[in-house]
């Protein structure tokens, strides 16, 4: 039972453009959401969050966008650099902290 | 402040062992949950533990068994290893429960065979 699902295992895109990541979730009572990004070797970063009561965060060159009727979320990233080049999870938070995260999405920004 | 430190960072078990990872969490922190991750996919939750006591469990066998010290570092404890054990194991400590950003270890990766 998949309840976090990135459906894009993978997405190339060329520096300076813009990089888009989609997420989709099934289960309702999620109410707070986070993206990581991992290096090879390295465990998760956290990179931005948005709770359920926001449609939009923006940190920096990231934004996160969350649609809760259509159950999705995104994570765009403009512009794209190579160092961004990564698996990105995204997961939601359950009541006492518990993550529940997506298969991931290799992100490979060419220079 | 020191962040998540796990080890080792590599094993390589027989089926049937039993193994233990270990990981000492951020300064401050007094919370720990482990998680397993499979070639290709992502973390799964397996358990959390807060002030020393198990706070949440994930869908892990009870073979999956785990402790928290007072200094609020933690064991993750694994008995008779299967071949599906295989996979990398990350710690992430927190500060308190809830909506409170978690940081990672950068893992134990285990092989089983």
């Amino acid at each position: 039972d998949q309840q976090v699902k990135q459906n894009s295992p993978s997405l190339s895109v060329q520096e300076g453009r813009i990089s888009i990541l989609n997420c989709d979730y099934t289960n309702s009572m999620f109410d707070y959401f986070l993206w990581y990004k991992k290096y090879p070797a390295e465990g998760p970063t956290f990179l931005i969050s948005i709770s359920s009561i926001k449609d939009k965060n923006e940190d920096g060159r990231f934004t996160v966008f969350l649609n809760k009727s259509a159950k999705h979320l995104s994570l765009h990233i403009v512009p794209s650099q190579p160092g961004d080049s990564a698996v990105y999870f995204c997961a939601a938070l359950s009541g006492y902290g518990k993550l529940t995260f997506g298969q991931g999405t290799i992100l490979t920004v060419h220079p | 402040e020191t962040g998540v430190t796990q080890s080792p960072t590599h094993l390589i078990k027989t089926r049937g062992q039993q193994v233990t990872l270990r990981c000492s969490s951020q300064s401050g922190h007094n919370t720990v949950s482990w998680y397993q991750q499979a070639l290709g996919q992502g973390p799964q939750f397996i358990f959390q533990y807060y002030r020393e006591e198990e706070n949440g469990r994930g869908n892990f066998p009870p073979r999956f068994s785990g402790l928290q010290f007072p200094n609020y570092s933690s064991e993750l404890n694994v008995n008779a290893l299967e071949l599906d054990d295989s996979a990398l194991y990350l710690c992430a400590s927190s500060w308190g429960q809830g909506r409170t950003e978690a940081f990672f270890g950068q893992g134990t990766r285990l092989t089983v065979v």
